[in-house]
């Protein structure tokens, strides 16, 4: 079964610093999808980052990273130059591989809590 | 363009009662996806739909939930006799469905409380 799992349950960083926020997951599939949802106080999920199993080089998205060991299982975001509207709970996915039960569907793990202090 | 949309926004109901709640996904997105989220807690999947094939319930906890889509359209979530632990915020997500990277866009969510 598929699995993320997110161990930081509360993180801070002082504004323009880079903050890396930790993933790991867990799956038996060689094709699969990782993603990073940042959800705001208001609730609503904002999508950020996607790395396919199969990629090469690591996702950026802006001062958004995503940096990809594959043979550790690892997706952890990196965000530069945080800022204080980077403030906010960070969520990570994943999705298994097309025509599967676990393309229908993401996974995630339980979250990170940043805040971003000036 | 508009993105996901979910009504209502707040919905608090009585123990017993019956709930509906409603997604418009983005147009074009032809994948539908509902979740729930508790306090505090990561989101659970729930059902799935893509065009016309029988939808992906497997996610659903009990027979007390049900979910209904018109084409590729809106979607309908609905939870017969609600019970307390029904209380979260109810997700739905769209995505166009063209491919492994295929990107689920959220809704802003319908919070859902059963006294």
């Amino acid at each position: 079964a598929q699995k993320i799992t997110q161990t930081q349950p509360g993180m801070f960083v002082q504004e323009k610093e880079a903050v890396t926020l930790d993933c790991t997951y867990d799956t038996s599939d060689q094709s699969y999808g990782l993603f990073w949802y940042k959800q705001p106080s208001s609730g609503e999920m904002i999508f950020l980052i996607y790395q396919g199993s199969y990629d090469e080089q690591n996702a950026t998205e802006g001062r958004y990273s995503l940096n990809f060991q594959k043979a550790r299982k690892s997706a952890n975001l990196v965000i530069s130059a945080s800022q204080l509207g980077d403030s906010a709970m960070y969520f990570c996915a994943m999705r298994g591989p097309p025509y599967s039960g676990g393309y229908n569907k993401l996974i995630f793990g339980a979250g990170t809590r940043l805040a971003v202090h000036p | 363009g508009a993105g996901v949309s979910q009504s209502p926004s707040n919905k608090v109901t009585e123990k017993g009662k019956d709930v509906e709640l409603r997604c418009d996904p983005i147009s074009g997105h032809t994948a539908l996806y509902w979740y729930r989220q508790r306090l505090g807690q990561g989101l659970e999947f729930l059902i799935y739909f893509q065009g016309n094939s029988a939808p992906d319930k497997s996610g659903l906890p009990s027979d007390r939930f049900s979910a209904e889509r018109t084409g590729e359209s809106v979607s309908t979530l609905t939870i017969q006799r609600t019970q307390q632990e029904d209380s979260a915020v109810y997700l739905c997500a769209s995505s166009f469905s063209g491919g492994a990277g295929d990107t689920q866009y959220f809704g802003p969510g319908t919070r859902l409380t059963v006294l």
